[in-house]
């Protein structure tokens, strides 16, 4: 069974670059049945989708996040990684990852449980 | 980019009540491409349907998602206890997913 799971820094400071990895367990990332997300939720607030990638392919970002956003894919560790450069308070937020089946058209069907980033100084 | 509009914002209801959630899009969504989500509280969201009516497997039957175009509706037939929570519906089109801001579903 496909198993997600978050980590990296809870804290970060404002201007620097927010890093995380989601590693996938049960699963391969290279298999074509999937693409692989991140989502955050600031405090209090709603989900926000920020990025999809496919093992082989270029990624999609949130245009709102575009310009700061670099998701990528590392196959030998069977992870994927989100890069936000230039943070701020508004970054403040849960991040999960999550994998996105063909079989359920590309929806988020399995989550990581969520790590929590606050931007501060 | 697609934006989603749920109503209500918050929904009232006792248990074994019908709850009736609304999902609005900008522009039409392809059917296959819609999807609703439960989170309760300190959890990650859980999918619940997707391709606008199929449910997940292990869902309840009491879940139950239509719509077509621009309005979705996502149904819970009678309320137990563990549904109140927040639903989301999202939609992936032309490679952008987004989401819409969520309905509470709270106890009376």
């Amino acid at each position: 069974q496909l198993q997600l799971q978050e980590s990296g820094p809870g804290l970060v400071k404002p201007s620097e670059t927010l890093s995380l990895t989601c590693t996938v367990s049960g699963g391969s990332i290279s298999s074509s049945s999937y693409f692989w997300g991140w989502i955050r939720q600031p405090p209090g607030k709603g989900l926000e989708w920020i990025g999809t990638i496919f093992y082989s392919g270029s990624p999609y970002y949130s245009p709102s996040l575009k310009s700061r956003v670099t998701i990528s894919v590392d196959t030998s560790k069977n992870q994927f990684s989100l890069k936000l450069s230039s943070v701020t308070a508004a970054d403040t937020a849960v991040y999960y990852c999550a994998s996105l089946q063909f079989y359920y058209y590309y929806a988020m069907d399995v989550w990581g449980q969520g790590t929590t980033v606050t931007v501060s100084s | 980019e697609i934006v989603l509009t749920q109503s209500p914002g918050t929904l009232s209801l006792s248990p074994g009540e019908r709850a009736t959630l609304s999902c609005r899009a900008s522009q039409s969504v392809s059917s296959n491409y819609l999807a609703w989500y439960q989170q309760k509280h300190g959890q990650a969201p859980r999918l619940l349907i997707y391709a606008a009516s199929s449910r997940v497997t292990g869902i309840p039957d009491r879940f139950s998602g239509s719509g077509s175009g621009t309005d979705f509706t996502l149904t819970i037939s009678r309320l137990e206890p563990e549904d109140f929570a927040v639903y989301y519906c999202q939609q992936s089109g032309s490679s952008l997913w987004t989401f819409g801001q969520g309905t509470k579903v709270e106890i009376k």
